[in-house]
Formats: structure tokens, C-alpha cells, sequence
């Protein structure tokens, strides 16, 4: 069953670069099928999309986001990693990863986040 | 990009009621919309794609409809473990954006 694992640092300063990565084991990170994303919700708020990557590294960013966001993937250690530079207090966030696949429906093929890491929490703090 | 508005913002319902939850979107997204519930301290979970198919493992009491820009969630007989904040999302086109969430209480 695959499965989906954030780490990284739990407490980064203002200013700096928050850095995580999503460790995927049961399944290939490099299967044609899928997309691997980003997902953040700051306490007490909605979900807000980040980003996605595919295995050949090919991204889309939220444009809200797109100036600082950079994320990237190691087919060699089934892994994809998350990179946010100059943080401040608004960043404090639960982080989550997230599979997006697809199913045929009738004539067209839609898509949806089916599998999620746990989530970690990071703060943006001195 | 696309906007998605969620009504009600909050709920009070009692187990056994039927609760619909509708999702507006800012510009037709066609059937590209998902729904999540999420209960406090975990991760979102996938109920419904394709604005109506149900996922698998997804009790046959949730249900939803619509397609174009008005979106509907029923849940037919709401049951304790239901009492969660429920999010939908538009995959038509990036960014993938999520509604501002619903989230249904203990009357």
C-alpha cells in the first residue's frame, strides 16, 4: 500500500528557506501515472495548494507562491522535496504531500489527490 | 485562476440527518471537482471525484452532483464518525484550487 511521509526541520526562522521532503515507499515515484504535490493549511484555515511534480521534474507552482517555491524530485530515492526561501510568520503551516492521480469516467479522465502523507507542522519563528 | 465558495461555512446537524453542502465555482469547471473531509489533526481524505464518483472504501452514504459551476455534497444520514470540515477542489485547470471548507458539528 503506498504510503507518503514528510520530514524535515519543524521550526525554521524568518527569512530563511524552509525545506522538506515526501518519502514515498509501496510504489514507484516514477510511474507514468502520477503527479506529486505540495499542500499547506496554517492553523485554523483551509487547505492551499503549493505545488506538483512530475517524475521527469516537470512543475506546476501556485503563482501566489511561485516567486519562492521551488520543489523538486530524486527518482533514486523515491523522494521529492519541497523548498519555500524567505519565510516569515504566514508560512506556519501543517505541510502535507499528496499523490494526484486520475480515473477514466465515461469519456473523459479526471483527476484527484487520493493518497496523503500525514503532515508535518512547521513554525516560522526566531 | 478559479474560485471556489463553499455553503454553509458551518453546520449543526444531529446523526441520522441529511446534510447537503454545495460548492460554487467561479467559472465552469466541467465535472473536475473533488471532495475531501478532514477531521482534526489528520490528513484530508478523498470522497468523491469527478463531481459524483464515489471512491473506494467511501460509504454509499455520501454522495455528490453537479456540473458547470454548482456542486452539491449529501451525506443521506449523517453518522458520528461524519462530524468533520469538508473541502471541495477544481482539477480543471491550475492552480488546483480548494474551497474554504464546511465544517459540519454536533448539534
Amino acid at each position: 500500500q503506498l504510503q507518503l511521509q514528510e520530514s524535515g526541520p519543524g521550526l525554521v526562522k524568518p527569512s530563511e528557506t524552509l525545506s522538506l521532503t515526501c518519502t514515498v515507499s509501496g510504489g514507484s515515484i516514477s510511474s507514468s501515472s502520477y503527479y506529486w504535490g505540495w499542500i499547506r493549511q496554517p492553523p485554523g484555515k483551509g487547505l492551499e495548494w503549493i505545488g506538483s511534480i512530475y517524475y521527469s521534474g516537470s512543475t506546476y507552482y501556485n503563482p501566489s507562491l511561485k516567486s519562492r517555491v521551488t520543489i523538486s524530485v530524486d527518482t533514486s530515492k523515491n523522494q521529492f522535496s519541497l523548498k519555500l526561501s524567505s519565510v516569515t510568520a504566514a508560512d506556519t503551516a501543517v505541510y502535507y504531500c499528496a499523490r494526484r492521480t486520475g480515473d477514466r469516467v465515461e469519456t473523459y479522465y479526471y483527476y484527484y489527490m487520493d493518497v496523503w502523507g500525514k503532515g508535518t507542522t512547521v513554525t516560522v519563528s526566531s | 485562476d478559479i474560485q471556489l465558495t463553499q455553503s454553509p461555512s458551518f453546520l449543526s446537524a444531529s446523526v441520522g440527518d441529511r446534510v447537503t453542502i454545495t460548492c460554487r465555482a467561479s467559472q465552469g469547471i466541467s465535472s473536475y471537482l473533488a471532495w475531501y473531509q478532514q477531521k482534526p489533526g489528520k490528513a484530508p481524505k478523498l470522497l468523491i471525484y469527478a463531481a459524483s464518483t464515489l471512491q473506494s472504501g467511501v460509504p454509499s452514504r455520501f454522495s455528490g452532483s453537479g456540473s458547470g459551476t454548482e456542486f452539491t455534497l449529501t451525506i443521506s444520514s449523517l453518522q458520528p464518525e461524519d462530524f468533520a470540515t469538508y473541502y471541495c477542489q477544481q482539477l480543471n485547470s491550475y492552480p488546483p484550487v480548494f474551497g474554504p471548507g464546511t465544517k459540519v458539528d454536533i448539534k
